[in-house]
């Protein structure tokens, strides 16, 4: 069963408007969660994580557990937030991460 | 700022051969990870590392796959007879006591 589902494979915006990709998961305890970035040819990054509640590039994520949701949200895409994104959860007592399959984000000019 | 970094970037071998696919983790990290992504498909995990010991593995690491951290330094994994299947981005990760995962540029190993 699929534990963290990214719902757009591909997402495509204008430089300038909002954009929120989204993430739900599958799991009864209390996950961490993160959004991962990767650039082109660059190497996995944390972008952030929900216990930190920071906001990162502009970029903010809420966790909300009645929907089990943690979508990564921005008000004013920019060209350079194009790139792969991944929301991943860490279970409680285990140190691995579960991906999502990703979605490819499109800022366009 | 400190790195992961893997080598080789990019390993082409035959079916049946042995690969070795090496890692240097930050240092003063107790954690160490591999994960694969085959191509179009998620980042899954393999296996994690800590005090000398595998902590926990996915059911794709089986019999085949092997880690190791020989000089207290370099972290690699071994694929003792390659199948086809084998073929895709394989990432390294290390993780200190207070932070998050940080990943190395990836290898992608092709089986012909």
């Amino acid at each position: 069963a699929q534990r963290v589902t990214q719902p757009e494979k591909l997402l495509s915006v204008f430089k300038g408007a909002p954009v929120e990709l989204k993430c739900n998961y599958s799991y009864s305890g209390s996950p961490e969660l993160f959004w991962y970035v990767q650039y082109s040819r660059q190497r996995l990054q944390l972008l952030l994580r929900h216990i930190s509640r920071e906001s990162i590039k502009g970029f903010t994520a809420d966790l909300n557990k009645g929907e089990t949701s943690f979508h990564l949200k921005k008000p004013f895409a920019q060209e350079e937030d194009s790139a792969m994104y991944y929301c991943a959860l860490e279970e409680g007592g285990s140190e691995k991460l579960v991906f999502g399959k990703g979605t490819k984000l499109t800022v366009n000019p | 700022e400190p790195e992961v970094t893997q080598t080789p970037s990019h390993q082409v071998t035959q079916m049946g051969q042995e690969v070795i696919l090496r890692c240097v983790p930050i240092s003063n990290h107790l954690y160490f990870y591999w994960y694969r992504q085959i191509l179009g498909q998620k980042v899954e995990f393999l296996v994690s590392f800590y005090n000398n010991e595998i902590s926990e593995k996915s059911e794709i690491f089986d019999d085949q796959f092997s880690v190791e951290r020989p000089d207290g330094s370099n972290f690699t994994l071994k694929i003792r007879s390659t199948k086809l299947e084998d073929s895709a981005m394989y990432f390294c990760a290390s993780e200190g006591v207070y932070t998050e995962a940080f990943f190395g540029q990836g290898t992608r190993l092709t089986v012909v």
